[in-house]
Formats: structure tokens, C-alpha cells, sequence
């Protein structure tokens, strides 16, 4: 057990690019989560997978932002046409199981020059 | 819209004191809550979990309490060491049990 596994640590762009995060949870976690947090605040809910279906996406920011989980493993988490705002810590967790905490990761921070 | 509370927003203690971080919710309907601790640039590591139907849940020097019917927690540190010194995060989930809902966290400093 390697824990929730992210990458970038730490992403810099120029405003109006593509970026993507990628997110590699606990193996044999089937249930997979994005979350973004700012300075000051706590995470707050993006998406959820749960195995490669996308159960819950209407928290997504905008339709800049769009995440998929194809094989039911990794997940990947893209924003298109980057603004200021999106400048924020983009957390990842997975979990086994309703009644099993979520474990996050690190977090990819995202810096729009 | 659940709205999670936490307070006091920071906290100041000598080390070797017992202390309480409170967290309070709006909607009492909830799956389950659980205590994080957040070091600076880090992730989030979980602490504790509480089920619904649950009153408490102990770890080493911590304790959690839940009372779902006042929309209350608290967590309880013993004996605090300078190494205790992060950010507290209370989240609570719906009857969905998958979405997280957090409040933005207590600041902790344990001084030696």
C-alpha cells in the first residue's frame, strides 16, 4: 500500500493553456474523488468515480474542467483555457468502501502566470 | 446545503495540554464524519472516522466524538506535543456517503 499517488507536485502555466493532473489511488480502491482547495479553505468537492463510471460530475467548476478514469485505476483530471482563478490545490483521495475513510494524496498545486 | 463550522479558526497552547477542536453541521442527515489533519503543502491524513451510528472513535492520544442529532463534534487532543502543531479539517458526508463537505480548519501550534 503506496498511498494516493499524484502528479505533478507542482504545476506552472501561462493563462489560456491545457493542463492535466493525473491521480493513481490505493490499489483495489474502486472509489476515486477530486477535490480543490484554496488558501484558507477547506477542500471542496469536484467529481467521483466509482470503478471507471463517473457517478456525481455537476460539482465540476465549469465546463473547462472534466476528469475521467478509463480503466478503473488512475484518473486524470483536465482543465482546459486556464484563468486566474484556477490557480488552487487539486486533491485526489480513493477509497475501499462506503464505511472506509478517504485516503487523499498530496495534491497537484496549479500556479496560472 | 450542508455548511460544516469549525472553532476556534486557531489555537495556541503549550505542549503537555489537553485541548478540544469543535466542529459544527447544518444538516444532521449525514453518512458519516470524518477528522483530518493537514500539514503545510501537504495532503489531507485521515485521523479518524465516526459512522453515523456511532458516538465516538478513539486513536492513540485522540478522541472523536459525534452527536447527530445536535449537528456537533469535537475532537480531543491529550497530552499535545509541538509535532501535533498542523491544520484540523472536520468533513462530514451525506446519505449519499461520497461527497465530503469540510470546514476550513483549525490552525493548531503546540509550543514547546
Amino acid at each position: 500500500d503506496t498511498g494516493v499517488s499524484q502528479d505533478p507536485r507542482h504545476k506552472i502555466t501561462k493563462r489560456g493553456q491545457n493542463v492535466t493532473f493525473r491521480c493513481d489511488p490505493i490499489s483495489e480502491h474502486n472509489r476515486l474523488y477530486w477535490y480543490r482547495q484554496t488558501l484558507g479553505q477547506g477542500p471542496e468537492f469536484l467529481t467521483y468515480f466509482q470503478n471507471e463510471a463517473q457517478l456525481e460530475k455537476s460539482r465540476l467548476l465549469s465546463d473547462r474542467f472534466s476528469a475521467e478514469r478509463p480503466k478503473g485505476s488512475f484518473s486524470t483530471l483536465e482543465i482546459q483555457r486556464t484563468e486566474q482563478g484556477d490557480s488552487a490545490m487539486y486533491l485526489c483521495a480513493s477509497k475501499a468502501d462506503e464505511n472506509q475513510p478517504q485516503h487523499f494524496g498530496d495534491g497537484t498545486r496549479l500556479s496560472i502566470l | 446545503k450542508q455548511e460544516v463550522t469549525q472553532i476556534p479558526a486557531a489555537l495556541s497552547v503549550p505542549e503537555g495540554e489537553n485541548l478540544v477542536l469543535n466542529c459544527s453541521f447544518t444538516d444532521s442527515a449525514i453518512y458519516n464524519l470524518q477528522w483530518f489533519r493537514q500539514d503545510p503543502g501537504k495532503g489531507l491524513t485521515s485521523l479518524l472516522l465516526i459512522q453515523s451510528s456511532q458516538r465516538e472513535q478513539t486513536s492513540g492520544r485522540l478522541n472523536a466524538s459525534l452527536d447527530k442529532s445536535s449537528g456537533r463534534s469535537t475532537l480531543y487532543i491529550a497530552a499535545s506535543q509541538p509535532g501535533d502543531s498542523a491544520t484540523y479539517l472536520c468533513a462530514v458526508s451525506g446519505d449519499s456517503g461520497y461527497a465530503l463537505n469540510f470546514g476550513k480548519g483549525t490552525s493548531l501550534l503546540v509550543t514547546p
